[in-house]
């Protein structure tokens, strides 16, 4: 069974970095692309950016500036760095699973994250 | 502003049947299968359908199909363990991003 699984800080300074970990159990990284997407309360979906496989990355172009996602393939984990964070960053963050034909076929749970002083 | 086009809310019975649409334009869903995702409050997202196939475990109520540029979901016999927010989602070559639609809550009265 594949499950996804995100951890870091729930709270974020105006300013920093904010800094998740997906970590993938039950599937190998290879062979699809892995995403960070994000809802912030009351809103709908926003899709942040994926990482392939081989460490290719495509973002949103409205986060592109301050987004980084990277691949440790020994620990079966990926990473979602948003820089300069605002309170408009506040929202849920869901790491997912997405296939060649851009199916996001498996979800993690979601990690609340919020940008506060 | 979405890129994707959905109902805000649907409502229906129990028993009834109900259809979800997401429209987009010829470069996401004109070109791509489209997926739908089920997110109940607090839950994880669950892919419902994607293109006119639901994945395994997935009840047959569901149902999917497009027309040009619109995606549609059909639930069938609807039922209480339906109430959802759904998502439906493409890719977009012209943006070259995954776009969402801003979601339909599905309320089963």
């Amino acid at each position: 069974q594949v499950q996804l699984q995100e951890s870091g800080p729930g709270l974020v300074k105006p300013s920093e970095t904010l800094s998740l970990t997906c970590t993938v159990s039950g599937a190998s990284i290879s062979g699809y692309y892995w995403s960070w997407i994000r809802q912030p309360p009351g809103k709908g979906l926003e899709w942040i950016g994926y990482v392939s496989d081989s460490g290719r990355t495509n973002y949103n172009p409205s986060l592109k500036s301050r987004v980084t996602i990277s691949l440790d393939t020994s620990m079966n984990q990926f990473s979602l760095k948003l820089s300069s964070v605002t309170a408009a960053d506040t929202a849920v963050y869901y790491c997912a699973r997405r296939t060649y034909s851009a199916q996001l076929d498996y979800w993690g749970r979601g990690t609340l994250v919020t940008v506060s002083s | 502003q979405s890129a994707l086009t959905q109902e805000a809310s649907v409502s229906g019975t129990v028993g009834q049947k109900v259809t979800l649409s997401c429209t987009g334009n010829s470069n996401n869903i004109g070109s791509y299968a489209v997926g739908w995702y089920q997110h109940i409050s607090h839950g994880v997202p669950k892919t419902v359908m994607f293109g006119n196939s639901p994945p395994s475990g997935i009840s047959d109520r569901f149902s999917g199909s497009k027309s040009g540029t619109t995606a549609s979901l059909t639930i069938s016999g609807l039922q209480p363990e339906d109430e959802a927010d759904y998502y439906c989602s493409t890719w977009d070559y012209s943006l070259s991003t995954q776009v969402f639609g801003g979601g339909t809550k599905l309320t089963v009265l």
